[in-house]
């Protein structure tokens, strides 16, 4: 499976934005970008995916380098409540394991 | 509404008991999951399903055996439970096997502590 690499943990202050990055220098052509997040004492939560293009929800925008071998999570304005651990995945989507295979994330702590 | 529930969200238990843990989801998805996350917070998958056929299973001890009766519920089964055993499970839930873009809705979690 290719591998994502995320910094450990990153702090922001609220109301500004966030720009978490991620490595995914393996990356092959038919992986998604997904990005998922798990607040204190919760499952996991899905964020946001992409192939190529920029992509943009109520949550999050996602910047993918023109080579795909890195990706950008922003959060436009950071709330307290954004404060968790952020996953950065590939999906692998050979045969029939499309399970979604998880890192160690980034957490991040968002200052009031 | 919850869409993935899980039962229990706390369970403690003595070791070398076997207990279970039940999932169940109200979004009409086809494929369901129980991920374990240990004290270092790593996810690992366990096992997946589809349409009450296994499809994944990793590297997992055979003491834990998974039932899905129908296609909205996948309990997890765990026999002589050991010290080991002790994480948090997650169950989740995603569309059509051949959409893998869907994304998992996870439930809450059941932690479980073997003592």
């Amino acid at each position: 499976d290719a591998k994502t690499t995320q910094p450990n943990s990153m702090e922001s202050n609220e109301e500004e934005p966030v720009h978490l990055p991620c490595n995914h220098s393996t990356i092959s052509g038919t992986d998604y970008i997904h990005w998922y997040r798990q607040l204190p004492s919760q499952g996991p939560e899905y964020v946001i995916h992409g192939l190529t293009s920029n992509v943009n929800n109520r949550m999050a925008s996602l910047a993918i380098a023109e080579d795909r071998k890195s990706s950008t999570l922003i959060l436009h304005r950071a709330t307290l409540r954004d404060a968790a651990v952020y996953y950065c995945i590939l999906r692998v989507a050979s045969g029939s394991a499309r399970q979604l295979t998880f890192g160690s994330g980034t957490q991040l702590t968002v200052l009031p | 509404d919850t869409a993935v529930s899980q039962t229990p969200k706390y369970l403690v238990t003595q070791m070398g008991n076997d207990k279970s843990i039940k999932c169940e989801q109200n979004l009409g998805h086809d494929t369901m999951y129980w991920y374990k996350q240990d004290s270092k917070k790593f996810l690992k998958i366990m096992f997946s399903y589809n349409n009450k056929e296994l499809i994944i299973n990793e590297t997992v001890p055979n003491r834990f055996s998974p039932k899905s009766p129908d296609k909205a519920h996948l309990n997890l089964h765990i026999n002589s439970l050991e010290l080991g055993d002790s994480a948090v499970y997650f169950c989740a839930s995603s569309g059509p096997i051949g959409s893998y873009n869907s994304p998992l809705h996870f439930g809450n979690g059941t932690r479980l502590t073997v003592t």
